[in-house]
């Protein structure tokens, strides 16, 4: 069973950028056909696709947030990144990451990252 | 890029059907059969329902059932449960080969 786990800091400063890790186990991120995407969900919203990432390195981007936002792949490491730049009050989240097709399969638990001073 | 729409809320009572709503544009809903949807319970990650329009994954329960007309795609639950209980979104894949997803929909079982 696929197991994905999002990691970083809990608490960002405005202004600064915010930097995810999401580790998969028990299956390999270089699988073909699959993208490995990021999530986020603002407290008590809806959910908003960030960003993803095909294992040879395509990249798609949320056009909202694409000026702000890197997503890469550590194939050694089986970890996909997520750094969101310039961050507000506004970026305060759970993030998820999820394996996908056309739709999102396999999730990660998330975490809350709180953008404060 | 928009979210696509959803009713905020729905309710309905146990052995009774609901049906929530997800409407986009020919850029996303209408122009793919890549629309998926998820069932959200608070403080827990999202869980896949139904992909491409209307196919369950293995183990979902038969009551879940996934359509498309136009722009508009719709998710039923038949014989609602009082585990039903939670938040629906939907999501599409996009011409700009994007994903979106739906605002949400909370549903309650009275």
């Amino acid at each position: 069973q696929l197991q994905m786990q999002e990691s970083g800091p809990g608490l960002v400063k405005p202004s600064e950028t915010l930097s995810l890790t999401c580790t998969v186990s028990s299956g390999s991120i270089s699988s073909s056909g699959y993208c490995w995407g990021w999530i986020r969900q603002p407290p008590g919203k809806g959910l908003e696709w960030i960003a993803s990432i095909y294992y040879t390195g395509t990249t798609y981007y949320n056009p909202s947030l694409k000026s702000r936002v890197t997503i890469s792949v550590d194939k050694s490491k089986n970890q996909v990144s997520l750094k969101l730049s310039s961050v507000t009050a506004a970026d305060t989240a759970v993030y998820y990451c999820a394996r996908h097709r056309y739709y999102f399969d396999y999730w990660g638990q998330g975490t809350l990252v709180t953008v404060s001073s | 890029q928009s979210a696509l729409t959803q009713a905020a809320s729905v309710s309905g009572s146990p052995g009774q059907s609901i049906t929530i709503s997800c409407t986009g544009t020919s850029s996303d809903v209408g122009g793919y059969n890549y629309v998926s949807w998820y069932q959200q319970y608070p403080g827990k990650a999202p869980k896949l329902m139904i992909y491409d329009v209307s196919s369950r994954p293995s183990g979902v329960s038969n009551r879940f059932s996934g359509s498309k007309s136009g722009n508009t795609a719709s998710l039923t639950i038949s014989g609602l449960q009082a585990e039903d209980e939670a938040d629906y979104y939907c999501s599409s894949y996009t011409s700009s080969s994007t994903r979106v997803f739906g605002g949400g929909t909370k549903l309650t079982v009275l």
